[in-house]
């Protein structure tokens, strides 16, 4: 079955320090994968994803993952944590069964809360 | 996140009302989705339109309607809730036929069923 694993509910963090959020998939195909960050009372805001090439993705606000296949895991890093990062974090995987014309289905995990303290 | 717009953004009902909630994409996609956000779980896909055909149902109660008009507009009909309906309802559109398409979402509607 395809999921997306994202083992930490709360991750804390502070100024300055670096930060990193883990994800860890399991999928049929090959595995596109996205980072996604929500703030307070907003949808989801796109960071970055993985579709093939380099396995380091760098995305928004100065976010960067890492794609590791052998330990099929896709982790969320920052070398510098702001406190504006506070956030809810989703890691998902895109779904590979075919349903009709549609192609974009994601699988998403629960979310990792964010605190960086000042 | 003006690309994708919901409304209204925060709705009470009592269960035997019937409201609809809203979302619009002003980017081109050809694929709408509906998700329910509940706490401390994940997101739950309810409903996906590609070219305005539905091609996916989540196993979603029938007092949750979906109605696609257009490739812009997606609604979300809804009627005799029950108050475990209460969570974040999430509008998202991609541009489909290509796998690697990330999803924009909209801002949400906060659904609050007495």
């Amino acid at each position: 079955a395809q999921s997306v694993a994202q083992p930490e509910d709360q991750v804390n963090v502070a100024e300055g320090n670096p930060l990193t959020v883990k994800c860890t998939y399991s999928v049929s195909g090959n595995p596109y994968l996205f980072w996604y960050v929500q703030y307070p009372n907003r949808g989801l805001q796109f960071l970055l994803k993985y579709i093939t090439g380099d396995n380091l993705v760098k995305g928004s606000y100065g976010f960067e993952a890492e794609f590791n296949k052998s330990q099929t895991s896709f982790h969320l890093k920052k070398p510098s944590a702001l406190v504006s990062d506070s956030a809810l974090y989703f890691c998902a995987v895109r779904d590979w069964r075919n349903y009709g014309g549609s192609q974009g289905n994601l699988i998403f995990g629960k979310g990792t809360k964010l605190s960086v303290k000042p | 996140e003006t690309g994708v717009t919901q409304t209204p953004r925060h709705l009470v009902m009592g269960m035997t009302n019937k409201k609809s909630l809203k979302c619009e994409q002003h980017l081109g996609h050809n694929a709408m989705y509906w998700y329910k956000q509940s706490a401390k779980k994940p997101l739950e896909l309810m409903f996906v339109y590609s070219l305005e055909e539905r091609v996916e149902n989540n196993s979603v109660p029938s007092r949750f309607s979906p109605e696609c008009p257009n490739s812009s507009h997606l609604f979300l009909h809804l009627h005799t809730l029950q108050p475990e309906d209460s969570a974040l309802y999430l509008c998202a559109s991609s541009q489909d036929g290509a796998r690697q398409n990330e999803q924009f979402f909209g801002p949400g509607t906060r659904l609050t069923v007495l």
